[in-house]
C-alpha cells in the first residue's frame, strides 16, 4: 500500500507476556518514529530511526522496550514482560530525512494488557 | 519535561465561528512547528506547518501564527465546520535531529 501500515491493529495480551508490534513505513522513507498514546494522553515519543545513524532511543520508558529496523524497511517494537500500564495505542510514522513537511502516521496498534 | 504544551484539553465552538487552538514550547532550538489532526481510531494526519523564519502561514481555512519571543503558536480555523471536530496536536522539531515532539492535544468540538 501507499501509506504506513501497522500490524496487528489490535492486540490483547496477558500480563507478563512479550509482544511484538510491526510497522511498514512508506517506501523510501528513511526516518521512522514510534509513539505511544495512553488513554486520554498525548503522543509520547518512544524512538526515532534516522537512516543509517544511531537511533534516538531516549523516549523508551524502560529496558523492557526495544525496537529494531532493518535498513529503510520494516520496524518492530518489542515489549517484554508486559505490564498493565503498557496498555496504549502504539503509533508508527515515517518521513524522508530532511523533509520537514510532516511525517505520515499509521493507524496504530491498540495494545491491551490484561 | 514537557517541551511542547497544549494547556487546553478541550474547546467547543459554534459552526461558522473561529476556533483558536494554542500551543507553547520551551525549547528554543525548535525551528519548525506542525499541527496534526486526529480522528478516533485513526493515526494523526498532517494539517499545516510553519518555519521559525515566518510568523504566519495560511492554507485555506487554517492559519498558524508563531510568536517566537513568547514561544507560542496558535492554529486558527475559520469558519469552523462540524467535520473539524477532532483532536489537534501541536508538534515541534529542531534542525539538528528533526525529531518530532508532540503536545498533549486539544479536543475540538464544533457544534452545528
Amino acid at each position: 500500500g501507499a501509506g504506513v501500515s501497522q500490524s496487528p491493529s489490535n492486540k490483547v495480551t496477558e500480563k507478563g507476556k512479550d509482544v511484538e508490534l510491526r510497522c511498514d513505513p512508506i517506501s523510501g522513507h528513511t526516518a521512522l518514529y514510534w509513539y505511544r498514546q495512553r488513554l486520554g494522553q498525548g503522543l509520547e515519543f518512544l524512538i526515532y530511526f534516522q537512516g543509517n545513524s544511531a537511533p534516538d532511543k531516549s523516549g523508551l520508558p524502560s529496558d523492557r522496550f526495544s525496537a529494531e529496523r532493518t535498513g529503510e524497511s520494516v520496524s518492530t517494537l518489542t515489549i517484554q514482560r508486559t505490564q498493565q500500564e503498557d496498555s496504549a495505542v502504539y503509533l508508527c510514522a515515517s518521513s524522508l530525512i530532511g523533509d520537514r513537511s510532516g511525517a505520515f502516521f499509521g493507524q496504530g496498534t491498540r495494545l491491551t494488557v490484561v | 519535561d514537557q517541551q511542547v504544551k497544549q494547556n487546553s484539553p478541550s474547546l467547543s465552538v459554534q459552526e461558522g465561528r473561529i476556533s483558536i487552538l494554542n500551543c507553547d514550547y520551551t525549547n528554543s532550538m525548535f525551528d519548525y512547528f506542525l499541527w496534526y489532526k486526529k480522528y478516533p481510531a485513526e493515526g494523526p494526519t498532517f494539517l499545516i506547518s510553519i518555519s521559525s523564519i515566518k510568523d504566519k502561514n495560511e492554507d485555506g481555512r487554517f492559519t498558524v501564527f508563531l510568536n517566537k519571543s513568547a514561544k507560542h503558536l496558535s492554529l486558527h480555523i475559520v469558519p469552523s465546520q462540524p467535520g473539524d471536530s477532532a483532536v489537534y496536536f501541536c508538534a515541534a522539531s529542531d534542525g539538528a535531529t528533526n525529531k518530532l515532539i508532540f503536545g498533549t492535544g486539544t479536543l475540538l468540538a464544533v457544534q452545528p
